[in-house]
């Protein structure tokens, strides 16, 4: 059973480009999530989706972010005009909703993307 | 979500129990507490969560006080990979699904 994908890895922009990240949730899982990590911080929530709906993004930037989570095809997370400070790990997280009390719906982890503006 | 307070860091010797606390005295009672590791930069790793009884895996114990105001994770077996960086998160549910993420321990197995 795979767990989740992201890619690429690693991903090398220079500024003012543009950064796709894809994340795929494991099989079943309906509930993505992608979270960032600067270096030497703890990971910080962006944005929840599930299938063609944004449920969450009170932690994306009001410019430049966007994410989506379509009908068919991974997450993606999209960073347009890139700059040094976006430099940073970011992490999908899938998870499969019971819809039944009490909820307890865990979020599994992707390796990440790290992402370096030059 | 209730906020948590962990040790920034802690050793073990190989072989030994690690005992990695965590204190969560404002925590409700719809509230879970989830353990989650780090491994140098790899993606979080899910280890075990509990509501109020404790709970036991392949990987670990989960030990939670009666008052539900700290918990405690055993890694029975220390090896030399559980160096990692362990996050305690406690979850209120029905209150959006974002894990609330702080420094967590840094456990450093020695052999």
């Amino acid at each position: 059973n795979a767990g989740v994908m992201q890619n690429p890895r690693h991903l090398v922009r220079r500024r003012g480009q543009e950064a796709r990240l894809r994340c795929s949730p494991m099989k079943g899982h309906s509930h993505v999530y992608w979270y960032r990590q600067l270096p030497e911080e703890g990971l910080k929530f962006m944005v929840y989706l599930q299938k063609e709906n944004i449920i969450d993004e009170s932690g994306m930037p009001k410019e430049r972010f966007s994410a989506e989570f379509p009908k068919e095809g991974p997450s993606i997370l999209r960073i347009q005009q890139v700059v040094r400070g976006d430099s940073a790990a970011y992490f999908c997280a899938s998870s499969s909703f019971s819809g039944r009390l009490p909820i307890a719906d865990t979020q599994y982890f992707g390796p990440g993307t790290r992402l370096t503006v030059l | 979500d209730a906020k948590t307070t962990q040790p920034t860091s802690m050793d073990c010797a190989e072989g030994r129990a690690a005992n990695l606390p965590c204190n969560h005295s404002t925590i409700s009672g719809n509230e879970y507490v989830y353990w989650y590791r780090q491994i140098h930069s790899q993606g979080p790793q899910y280890i075990i969560h509990g509501l109020k009884n404790n709970e036991t895996n392949e990987m670990a114990s989960l030990i939670i006080t009666e008052d539900r105001k700290s918990s405690t994770l055993i890694l029975p077996h220390a090896t030399l990979r559980d160096t990692a960086v362990y996050y305690c998160i406690v979850r209120a549910l029905n209150r959006g699904r974002k894990l609330i993420w702080g420094l967590g321990t840094s456990l450093a197995v020695n052999p």
